[in-house]
């Protein structure tokens, strides 16, 4: 079983709905991200948070709004989105953004499968 | 610029057979950090294995082994004995040393394994 929990793991939604997705991880780790992952496609990196701080973004639009809570939760709000944002949403947590970090592991979630209908 | 380029769009192989998934890397940097993650169709990316640049040695884990090369900057990853249970596809991804925010992935393998 996966250390990083994602809810829903399937959501439908409108263009005109408003709707989140959660990350929930339990390991202590301060960093957390969001991929976006398209059919036969390699995941592409959305948002880091690190020490609950956004440290990246990678230019996503504005109707992408992430949230960090606290150190164990990472969500990410939805809102107008598009049928082309349809996708597998990826959370992942690691020990930091450090790549000398002694883990060296980038714990993933299952995802949630999100289609816009 | 990084890139990871997996060559291997799909391969397909019956119970048993050794598979070998290529994997090759460009980076700047002098240290950087080589991955192998697996995703089966449930979706969750599973790691495998991290490499630093450093560290040429190869490994072995089981019925997984890795070749990493400098002089070919190339980080291959071998099944051996396959089993119906390794489909999935499978991820070379590249990070430099400011970690895992610039974690770049290949376009992933699509192991086919079948009895």
């Amino acid at each position: 079983d996966t250390e990083v929990t994602q809810t829903p793991k399937h959501l439908v939604m409108g263009m005109t709905n408003k709707k989140s997705l959660k990350c929930e991880q339990h390991m202590g780790h301060r960093a957390m991200y969001w991929y976006k992952q398209k059919a036969k496609k390699p995941p592409e990196l959305m948002f880091v948070y690190s020490y609950e701080k956004l440290s990246i973004n990678e230019s996503v639009p504005s109707r992408f709004s992430p949230e960090c809570p606290n150190s164990s939760l990472l969500n990410l709000h939805l809102h107008a989105l598009q049928p082309e944002d349809s996708a597998l949403y990826l959370c992942a947590s690691s020990q930091d953004t450090s790549g000398a970090s002694n883990t060296g592991e980038l714990f993933f979630g299952e995802g949630s499968r999100l289609t816009v209908l | 610029a990084q890139k990871v380029t997996q060559a291997q769009t799909e391969i397909s192989v019956v119970e048993k057979e050794d598979v070998t998934l290529d994997c090759v890397y460009e980076t700047r940097d002098t240290t950087y950090y080589l991955f192998w993650y697996k995703q089966p169709p449930s979706g969750e990316l599973v790691f495998l294995i991290r490499r630093n640049s450093f560290d040429e040695q190869n490994e072995i884990s089981g019925r997984y082994s890795w070749n990493f090369q400098k002089s070919t900057s190339s980080f291959n990853f071998t099944i051996t004995a396959s089993q119906v249970v390794d489909s999935a596809v499978y991820f070379c991804a590249l990070s430099d040393s400011s970690g895992y925010s610039t974690l770049t992935f290949g376009k992933g393998t699509m192991l086919l394994v079948s009895p």
